[in-house]
């Protein structure tokens, strides 16, 4: 079946650090790839997607692309802030038909430093 | 900008009781889910729900689990008999032709903890 592995947390940076969180996958077909972000105390938002191979996803100077080839999708964002402290969730689902569940990694856990 | 709406926030129960669980989607979206969150666990799918019918279930979503959208705007999770396990963040999602219907926008969640 689908799954997504992600990198274990927790990861702990410093303010403007650079923050890669990786994420690879197993699915059977072509999957949409995502990244949700869960806050403290709060539910899961959408943070970036990408549909297909090489597409790049983009949000709030966050960026991932979909690399078919090595079936990763890898965070990264050029400098962290306090605020991006946070859970990160990379994510699978197929386009088409009556579902599309998500199939989630275990999420890593991102604290930035002051 | 519109969102989902999940009620109650935080809900106890005994063993053994029933609960509801109750969701209002975003209003043009047609695909509705349901997920859960064991403490420092990852999210898991329990169910999606399409024209009407379950499209989708995972193996947690046994007999005493089910689904509703009695009116049009609400979305219930309805566990019969509660056990300790049960426990957990569960999340109500919602997605629609207009985003896309692959991107799926969550619910705040309610906290369900069974004593």
């Amino acid at each position: 079946g689908d799954s997504v592995t992600q990198m274990e947390g927790p990861v702990t940076l410093s303010e403007e650090a650079f923050l890669t969180i990786n994420c690879t996958y197993t699915a059977t077909g072509y999957p949409s790839l995502f990244w949700y972000v869960q806050y403290p105390g709060e539910g899961l938002q959408l943070l970036l997607k990408a549909t297909k191979a090489d597409d790049k996803g983009s949000n709030k100077g966050f960026e991932a692309t979909y690399r078919k080839e090595t079936t990763s999708f890898h965070l990264e964002k050029g400098s962290v802030q306090v605020s991006d402290s946070a859970v990160y969730f990379c994510a699978l689902t197929y386009s088409g038909g009556s579902n599309y569940k998500l199939t989630f990694g275990k999420g890593t856990l991102l604290t930035v430093n002051p | 900008e519109p969102e989902v709406t999940q009620t109650p926030s935080h809900q106890v129960t005994q063993m053994g009781q029933e609960v509801i669980l109750r969701c209002v989607p975003i209003s043009n979206h047609l695909y509705f889910y349901w997920y859960r969150q064991i403490l420092g666990q990852k999210v898991e799918f329990l169910v999606s729900f399409y024209n009407n019918e379950i499209s989708e279930k995972s193996e947690i979503f046994d007999d005493q689990f089910s689904v509703e959208r009695p009116d049009g705007s609400n979305f219930t999770l309805k566990i019969r008999s509660t056990k300790l396990e049960d426990s957990a963040m569960y999340f109500c999602a919602s997605s629609g032709t207009r985003a896309g219907a692959d991107t799926q926008y969550f619910g705040p969640g309610t906290r369900l903890t069974v004593l």
